[in-house]
């Protein structure tokens, strides 16, 4: 069964470091996105992508957020200067199209010290 | 604006007895709803979902979810827990009639406790 492919699993980033977390989506899916979850509890959403571009975007993607999908294959956030409380675990989750429901990847659990 | 609603923290039941997890919406448009499930240190897993038609949708695991129009509801339900069900359950909504991100809205979630 196809699947997203996050890495890394773990990632430990001192405070102001850029982090780049990476996302291979299903292939012939075409609306990608990132959530958060901060200790097990509510996931967030974050931002939605499609057509080469940002849809949609909470109000937790600020300035030091962005993403690219820079080839036909990966799907990349970037935090440019991490601070404490974006300590949590990452997901990416991809869909073929508005109807059917995500597959998400195993997520990046990111701890800024 | 989308918003989903679990009211329960914690749902506790005996394995072989049926088990419901409430889920409320809101939502302007029509509503695509979704239930999720999410064991220890994984990720979310697609279980379920309602876009038309019947409203009882029967998904993965023997789970089922009954959509409610008129109350707004899309509770997730089995008619015979199993211990290996325990997990987190997600509720999730999306405005099926908007257009271009498709952006979901999950619920708080609920963790689902089954006692051998």
């Amino acid at each position: 069964e196809p699947e997203v492919t996050q890495t890394p699993s773990h990632q430990v980033t001192q405070m102001g470091q850029e982090v780049i977390l990476r996302c291979v989506p299903i292939s012939n899916h075409l609306y990608f996105y990132w959530y958060r979850q901060i200790l097990g509890q509510k996931v967030e959403f974050l931002v939605s992508f499609y057509n080469n571009e940002i849809s949609e975007k909470s109000e937790i993607f600020d300035d030091q957020f962005s993403v690219e999908r820079p080839d036909g294959s990966n799907f990349t956030l970037k935090i440019r200067s991490t601070k404490l409380e974006d300590s949590a675990m990452y997901f990416c989750a991809s869909t073929v199209r508005g109807g059917y429901g995500y597959t998400f990847g195993s997520g990046t659990r990111l701890t800024v010290v | 604006a989308q918003s989903v609603a679990q009211p329960e923290d914690q749902v506790n039941v005996a394995e072989g007895n049926p088990l419901t997890v409430k889920c409320t919406y809101s939502v302007s448009g029509n509503p695509y709803l979704f239930w999720y499930v999410q064991y220890p240190n994984r990720g979310l897993q697609f279980l379920l979902k309602y876009i038309t038609g019947d409203n009882l949708v029967k998904g993965s695991y023997g789970f089922e979810a009954e959509f409610n129009k008129s109350q707004t509801s899309f509770h997730l339900k089995k008619p015979s827990a199993l211990v290996s069900d325990s997990a987190l359950y997600f509720c999730a909504v999306r405005d099926g009639s908007g257009t271009g991100g498709f952006k979901t809205i999950f619920g708080a979630g609920t963790r689902l406790f089954v006692k051998a």
